[in-house]
C-alpha cells in the first residue's frame, strides 16, 4: 500500500457508457496526477493538478474529463470511449509540482 | 519525447549486483536523474534521483558520471522481488510550469535464482 488509493482496480466498459476511475491519497501531497499506460506503450502524462486547479492538459480527448474536488481525491471521469482507451490508468501524488511522485496500483480499463 | 536511453531489458543472478546503464547525453545543466521501477502489474515505485553527486539510500546507488551525460543505478544485492522495468528519467518542465517527468521504455530487469 502506498498512500494512493485507486478505484476500481478492474473496469469494463462499453462504449456508450459513463463511468469513472477514482484516487485517494492519504499522505498530505497537494499535487496529483493522472498517467496512461496502454500494451507495450510508455506511461503517458495525461494531467496534472497542483492546489485542485489544473496546470497541465496534455493533449487528452475531452471524452477523458478529470475533477480534482480537494487535495486528496482526483476522478477521471470517462464517456463514449473507444476500445484504444483501454489501459491502465494510474495516478500519482506528489508535495509541489517539483519533488517525488507516489503512484497508485493502477485501474485496469477495457473498453469493448 | 522520453530523453534516456537504456537497454531494454538485462539478466541477473540473484544475490548479485545489478547494474542498470542510462544515456542521457542531453541532459541540461539544472535537470535531475531520476529512477523508478514498476513491479509487473503494479504502479511505478521511486527508486533514488540525483543532480550530479552520486547518492545511496537503501534500495540502490545512483552513481553519475562527470560530465553527465549517463548514469548506473546499482541494486547491491539483487533479489527475486528486484524483477522489474526500471526507468532511468530526466526531470522536464513543461510549458505550465509543472514538472513532467518522461517515462521511455525502461529496461527490462529479470533478476534469476
Amino acid at each position: 500500500e502506498t498512500g494512493v488509493t485507486q478505484t476500481p482496480r478492474h473496469l469494463v466498459m462499453g462504449m456508450t457508457n459513463k463511468k469513472s476511475l477514482k484516487c485517494e491519497q492519504h499522505l498530505g501531497h497537494n499535487a496529483m496526477y493522472w498517467y496512461k499506460q496502454s500494451a507495450k506503450k510508455p506511461l503517458e502524462l495525461m494531467f496534472v493538478y497542483s492546489l485542485e486547479e489544473r496546470v497541465e492538459n496534455n493533449s487528452v480527448p475531452s471524452r477523458f474529463s478529470p475533477e480534482c474536488p480537494n487535495s486528496s481525491h482526483l476522478f477521471l471521469h470517462l464517456h463514449t470511449l473507444q476500445p484504444e482507451d483501454s489501459a491502465l490508468y494510474l495516478c500519482a501524488s506528489s508535495q509541489d509540482v517539483v519533488n517525488v511522485l507516489t503512484f497508485g496500483a493502477g485501474s485496469r480499463l477495457t473498453v469493448l | 519525447d522520453a530523453k534516456t536511453t537504456q537497454p531494454p531489458s538485462m539478466d541477473c543472478a540473484e544475490g548479485r549486483a545489478a547494474n542498470l546503464p542510462c544515456n542521457h547525453s542531453t541532459i541540461s545543466g539544472n535537470e535531475y536523474v531520476y529512477w523508478y521501477r514498476q513491479i509487473h502489474s503494479q504502479g511505478p515505485q521511486y527508486i533514488i534521483h540525483g543532480l550530479k553527486n552520486n547518492e545511496t539510500n537503501e534500495m540502490a546507488s545512483l552513481i553519475i558520471t562527470e560530465d553527465r551525460k549517463s548514469s548506473t543505478l546499482i541494486l547491491p544485492h539483487a533479489t527475486l522481488r528486484d524483477t522489474a522495468v526500471y526507468y532511468c528519467i530526466v526531470r522536464g518542465w513543461s510549458q505550465g510550469g509543472s514538472e513532467k517527468l518522461v517515462f521511455g521504455k525502461g529496461t527490462k530487469l529479470t533478476v534469476n535464482p
